[in-house]
């Protein structure tokens, strides 16, 4: 039983368009995160949200918008995609929101933008 | 920013050789991980140290925070090809929330 899933784990598209990625998590937690890995496997926080509400936004551009249904789900809308915004994406989750805790993360989302 | 370094970036041994490897910052820490991922895989964690001069052991590998909560070093006694993978060191940031990961090391372990 798959703790933290994301689909798709492939997305590839064109300059433009607007995708968004899923993100679920069944271990309930309260902590969950998007997380961008680049070409050279540096990862990177993007946003971070505790009981479905946000609480880091680092400076990522107005494009990109997470959106939390409930704290089991963390989902990353992107709009108007460019080039640069080819990464992997990592969904993670964790008990709390001490920096201590066991992160659980996702099997990423490889986005290519074309 | 606490910026993490981790050296080597990349390592090529052969199975049954020794490593280390370094995670390196001039912020101090109250907590560090490290992470092993795989390709095509998430990280996943491998152990948490939260005690300055504080030593893990999981199987052959051994963590040791540094006494000044500052640094951290990985070893691997007799690697195996099953370690191959990326290590990545993390630490707590500012405000406490979230991580910053090093860049990793990139490691291949040849039978």
């Amino acid at each position: 039983d798959t703790a933290v899933s994301q689909t798709p784990k492939y997305l590839v598209t064109q300059m433009g368009n607007d995708k968004s990625i899923k993100c679920e998590q069944n271990l309930g937690h309260d902590t969950m995160y998007w997380y961008k890995q680049d070409s050279k496997k540096f990862l990177k926080i993007m946003f971070s949200y505790n009981n479905k509400e946000l609480i880091i936004n680092e400076t990522v551009p107005n494009r990109f918008s997470p959106k939390s249904p409930d704290k089991a789900h963390l989902n990353l809308h992107i709009n108007s995609l460019e080039l640069g915004d080819s990464a992997v994406y990592f969904c993670a989750s964790s008990q709390s929101t001490w920096s201590g805790s066991e992160q659980y993360f996702g099997p990423g989302t490889r986005l290519t933008v074309t | 920013t606490q910026l993490l370094e981790q050296s080597p970036q990349f390592l090529s041994i052969q199975e049954g050789e020794n490593l280390t490897v370094y995670c390196n910052s001039s912020s101090v820490f109250s907590s560090l991980q490290w992470y092993r991922q795989e390709p095509g895989e998430g990280p996943v964690l491998l152990v948490t140290v939260v005690t300055g001069g504080e030593v893990k052991k999981l199987k052959r590998l051994t963590f040791q925070f540094g006494d000044a909560r500052k640094d951290s070093s990985l070893h691997i006694t007799a690697a195996q090809p099953g370690d191959t993978g990326l290590y990545l060191c993390a630490g707590d940031r500012d405000s406490g929330y979230a991580l910053n990961f090093g860049k990793g090391t990139s490691l291949l372990v040849t039978p």
